[in-house]
Parts: structure tokens; sequence; C-alpha cells
């Protein structure tokens, strides 16, 4: 089983529409989790960190689900700049310093 | 707002030649990383570093690998004589304090090194 998995997509959508991706990870004692954002040839942008409890910061919601190691990450309201690589990382060490992405979950936004 | 600068943006080499990758960290954070994404791939932990040695490292970072902090601002990766694989972008990234990266803790990266080996 890989570290971390995503549905590699792509997730084609008109604007406005809401969308979800989910996101297994091997190592059960994970410890902390995170959504990136990558645009094309460009560096991972720290979206939102994910908490036990769930956090949403805007249109974005994160949920984590640690019994089935799920994360998921929903975004509403589509918008045409939403459109990119959407990265799910864990850090699988309560004291790593190694972060380990998943492939990505590519996003497209149509008008 | 603070950010981790990188430099070459791009870096053509042939293949044996030795390469370094500068990184100059945001100011006044204490952890240094690098991370690699050969193209269409995810992006691979290589290295951590703090106190100018080195925390953590992967599979990938051997010997042909090595960081080094020269001075109070950059952090460098030398790869010593390069291969084919080696082509990917570079990311550099720093972390404000602490070992484990975490919601506290976040990591910011610089916009990458393209490093291609003919």
């Amino acid at each position: 089983r890989k570290e971390v998995e995503q549905d590699p997509g792509p997730f084609n959508v008109p604007e406005g529409a809401t969308v979800a991706f989910n996101c297994t990870y091997s190592n059960s004692a994970s410890q902390s989790f995170f959504w990136y954002r990558q645009d094309c040839r460009k560096e991972p942008k720290l979206l939102m960190s994910v908490y036990s409890s769930g956090n949403e910061d805007g249109r974005f919601t994160a949920q984590l689900n640690r019994a089935s190691q799920y994360i998921s990450l929903l975004i509403r309201d589509s918008k045409l700049s939403d459109s990119a690589t959407y990265l799910c990382v864990v850090n699988p060490r309560q004291a790593g310093t190694a972060l380990i992405f998943g492939k990505g979950t590519t996003l497209s936004v149509s008008s | 707002e603070p950010e981790v600068t990188q430099t070459p943006s791009h870096q053509v080499t042939q293949m044996g030649q030795e390469v370094i990758l500068r990184c100059v960290p945001i100011s006044n954070h204490l952890y240094f990383y690098w991370y690699r994404q050969i193209l269409g791939q995810k992006v691979e932990f290589l290295v951590s570093f703090y106190n100018n040695e080195i925390s953590e490292k992967s599979e990938i970072f051997d010997d042909q690998f090595s960081v080094e902090r020269p001075d109070g601002s950059n952090f460098t990766l030398k790869i010593r004589s390069t291969k084919l694989e080696d082509s990917a972008m570079y990311f550099c990234a720093s972390t404000p304090s602490g070992r484990a990266v975490s919601g506290a803790n976040v990591l910011t990266f610089g916009a990458g090194s393209r490093l291609t080996v003919l």
C-alpha cells in the first residue's frame, strides 16, 4: 500500500460546483496532515492544515478520520482560480521532519 | 510576506558534472529542507538540516548529495556527479522552529530550481 494515496483525477467541474478530494495514508501513527496546492511547475503552497476535529477556511473544509486513515478536502463554490493540483501531505512521525506527499489530485474548473 | 529564495531557477548541466543549488531560507527559520520532484511525479523528501547538521535524510540522499550552510543566510545542496535521473525540480523549504512539521510549524517552499542533466 502506498504511503499516501490520492485519486489522480482529473476532476473537471464547472464554476460554482462543489468538489471533494480523498486521501488515504498507510501509517496509523501519522501525526500531522496537510493539504497543499501546486500550480503547474510551481512550488507547493500550504492550503490548510488538517485537524482531528475538522477545520474550515472559507470555501475549503478539511476532515480527518484517524480510524479509517482518511483525509478529505471539500471545495465549495469552485472558482476558475481553484484549478490546480491538490497534494495530500502527511507527517508520519511524532518528531518527524520528513513529510510524505501524495501524487496529487488535479482539479480543472471551467466557465 | 517572507519567502524562501532559490537560485538558479534553471540549470542545465552535463552528466558527471557537479551542481550546487542555493537557497536563502526565511530569516528567522531554524530548520531547512530539500525536496525534489521529478516531472510528473510526487514531491519527495531528501534531507532536513538543523543547527549545522543533518537531522534526517531519505534513501535518495546518497553519497552523491551533500548540504551545507556556508554562512548565516545560504543553504546549499551539492550534487557531486550528476546523473540523468537527477533531472528534477529541487525545492528548498524551511520551518520556523521545532523538530516536527505540524500545523503550528508549517513548511514553506521556495520557487524551486529546475535541474536538467544531459
